[in-house]
């Protein structure tokens, strides 16, 4: 099972800064990494597929990079409204797997 | 607009069995793999089983492997969960995920005696 280590665990920013959360695999999952940001309550969405492409929707703030075992999620400037839990989760082998999360909160 | 409603979650005593529904519609059902993912309280997603477009192909996580089935009809645009056998540690909301990226709102199911 690929495992995914996300750091760092809690980000403290203020809204307008810039923020940057990597996603390291255990053995190369080529680009088949995906980004989720949830809220309390919430079901997951759909950020970043493929570990670049943005899903239907998704604000041009948020840009996803990396291939092989090494990612990363940037929010070019935090809206209110990004406070939240980030997830990587990888679809290049069976199980897919997930990060332990990122927790964005207000500084 | 793509909607994907799980229901058929609720309290069951271990070693109970509960068998969940995701109702699909805005979307041509039969052209998506289906999955299943759940989350335990203050826990991480983890992925607990997939269904080829045409049902013939299935995946599961070790962990319910042998306990859970997974099944749909596109005819009726629904994907199932059976669960059999349940567990404390399989406590969780359970989302109904396609591979288009969009989730259900998820269902709970607590195991608890």
């Amino acid at each position: 099972e690929i495992v995914l280590t996300q750091s760092p665990a809690t980000l403290s920013l203020s809204p307008g800064e810039r923020a940057t959360l990597s996603c390291r695999a255990s053995q190369s999952v080529s680009n088949y990494l995906a980004w989720y940001q949830q809220k309390p309550g919430q079901a997951p969405r759909l950020l970043i597929y493929d570990a670049s492409n943005r899903a239907t929707g998704i604000p041009a703030r948020f840009s996803g990079s990396g291939s092989g075992t090494d990612f990363t999620l940037t929010i070019s400037s935090l809206e209110p409204e990004d406070f939240a839990v980030y997830y990587c989760q990888q679809r290049d082998n069976w199980p897919f797997t997930f990060g332990p999360g990122t927790k964005v909160d207000i500084k | 607009e793509v909607q994907l409603v799980e229901s058929g979650g609720g309290l069951v005593q271990p070693g109970g069995s509960l068998r969940l529904s995701c109702a699909a519609s805005g979307f041509t059902f039969s052209n998506y793999w289906m999955h299943w993912v759940r989350q335990a309280p203050g826990k991480r997603l983890v992925w607990v089983s997939r269904i080829a477009r045409d049902g013939t192909t299935t995946s599961y996580a070790d962990s319910v492997k042998g306990r859970f089935t997974i099944s749909r009809d596109n005819a009726e645009n629904t994907l199932y969960l059976q669960m059999n056998s349940l567990r404390g540690d399989d406590t969780a909301v359970y989302y109904c995920v396609g591979d288009h990226g969009y989730w259900g709102q998820g269902t709970l199911v607590t195991v608890s005696s």
